[in-house]
């Protein structure tokens, strides 16, 4: 299994308030992504990173800001958590024109 | 509007059945994907297409380029099979993935 871990895995939080997700990769890939996963809709790209401080914007990225300071770490941070935010939270790594690797995911719950 | 459209949403299948999973996408791809995804939620990578053909065990993926689809099969279905398939394409302007909303497979004993 590709070294990919997220945390945290679960957490509830009430509207209005910051919640930053953080995976982490020990396979020193290039790319990182962020993707929610809701019924209906399969997994979307929230942002995706292809080096250290380089990032864009995928198709869902409204109330989402991310940053990479170093390799192994992706942060996700919802600035102020709407109950439309609740999701399933997939972190991805992958090389160049390679497969991705996905971590086990993070359940978020806004109330 | 989806990139990437999956049919059927939906199959239930008798153990040992051969099963056939469709993707079609509307973009130009430099490769698909066939994930899946366990009932516990984790994703697996099962293969990377870029042309032809590919077989890992029970489980053969084809592309045609030229038509835009791909197939996944499953040979001699078994119940552990039991998961969500989900076909993800690589646009060739970037290394932005686009996914299915998934196949939904029950292998009944």
């Amino acid at each position: 299994d590709a070294g990919i871990t997220q945390s945290p895995r679960h957490k509830v939080t009430e509207t209005g308030t910051p919640v930053t997700l953080r995976c982490h990769q020990t396979e020193n890939h290039r790319y990182m992504y962020w993707y929610r996963q809701d019924p209906g809709h399969g997994l979307r790209l929230i942002h995706y990173s292809y080096g250290v401080k380089d990032t864009d914007k995928g198709e869902v990225s409204d109330g989402y800001s991310v940053s990479r300071s170093k390799t192994e770490d992706f942060l996700l941070t919802l600035e102020s958590a709407t109950s439309s935010q609740t999701s399933v939270y997939f972190c991805a790594i992958s090389g160049v024109a390679d497969t991705q690797y996905f971590g086990p995911g993070t359940r978020l719950t806004v109330l | 509007k989806n990139e990437v459209e999956q049919s059927p949403q939906n199959l239930t299948a008798q153990e040992g059945e051969f099963i056939t999973i469709n993707c079609s996408y509307s973009v130009g791809i430099s490769a698909l994907h066939w994930l899946q995804q366990h009932p516990g939620g984790g994703i697996v990578s099962l293969f990377m297409l870029s042309s032809g053909k590919k077989k890992h065990g029970r489980l053969i993926a084809t592309i045609n380029i030229q038509e835009k689809h791909s197939s996944l099969h499953i040979t001699a279905s078994h119940p552990r099979d039991s998961a969500v398939y989900i076909c993800a394409v690589v646009q060739n302007t970037g290394n932005q993935f686009y996914f299915g909303t998934g196949t939904s497979l029950t292998v009944i004993p």
